[in-house]
């Protein structure tokens, strides 16, 4: 069974902290993602590593940056929180290539920016 | 890049009835539309796909339906139940293995 944790289900930071959130997949999957869930906004993608050490931005990377530098660990990092941060925070993980293009998600991290 | 759009945003049905939610995108060369359904504080999980080679998938009472030349897709469920209660994304593929997400629909069965 594919497992992918996250460090917190809830945090609550200030505004200008830095925030590090991180995601554990167990499954040995080549992809990882970071989304933010908003309200009728569905799941919007900030960043997606294909590899150690690679990545690609996504929909909405501004004010995130990430680091990939093992293969089953994914963070996500914000510089300078801001209260527009302040959302629901899912990552997700899927194998490679062209067999299955399922994407498994953890259970999140509501972050509060104040 | 990709757009994809999803109606209705709430969808509320009595137990045992249909219900109908509708995605339509945007980039013709998307070949991958999966399904997640989320439960009230849980993570979204894959219920059903379709490839764009595919005009029809079924898996019990969940059916999924493409339409390549209009660039929509269609997610039925039949005989709803109370656990069907959810929210309901729908995705399509692009580059590489990136998903680009619906807005989502609240699904409300009452018994």
């Amino acid at each position: 069974d594919v497992k992918v944790t996250q460090s917190s289900r809830y945090l609550v930071k200030r505004t200008g902290e830095k925030v590090f959130l991180e995601c554990v997949q167990d499954m040995d999957h080549e992809n990882m993602f970071w989304y933010r869930q908003d309200p009728g906004l569905g799941l919007r993608l900030i960043y997606f590593s294909y590899d150690v050490k690679m990545k690609e931005k996504g929909d909405i990377p501004e004010g995130y940056s990430v680091s990939r530098e093992k293969k089953e660990r994914f963070s996500l990092i914000l510089e300078s929180a801001s209260t527009n941060q302040t959302s629901m925070y899912l990552c997700a993980s899927s194998s490679g290539g062209r067999v299955s293009y399922e994407q498994y998600f953890g259970p999140g991290t509501r972050l509060t920016v104040t | 890049g990709e757009n994809v759009e999803q109606h209705p945003s709430t969808l509320s049905v009595q137990e045992g009835d249909s219900a109908v939610i509708k995605c339509t995108y945007s980039d013709s060369a998307s070949n991958y539309f999966p399904w997640y359904k989320q439960e009230l504080g849980k993570r979204p999980q894959l219920i059903i796909d379709i490839r764009s080679n595919v005009g029809e998938k079924k898996d019990q009472r969940i059916a999924v339906t493409l339409n390549k030349t209009a660039k929509h897709f269609s997610l039925h469920i039949t005989e709803t139940q109370p656990e069907d209660s959810a929210v309901y994304f729908c995705a399509a593929k692009r580059a590489g293995n990136m998903l680009t997400f619906g807005g989502g629909t609240r699904l409300m069965v009452k018994p």
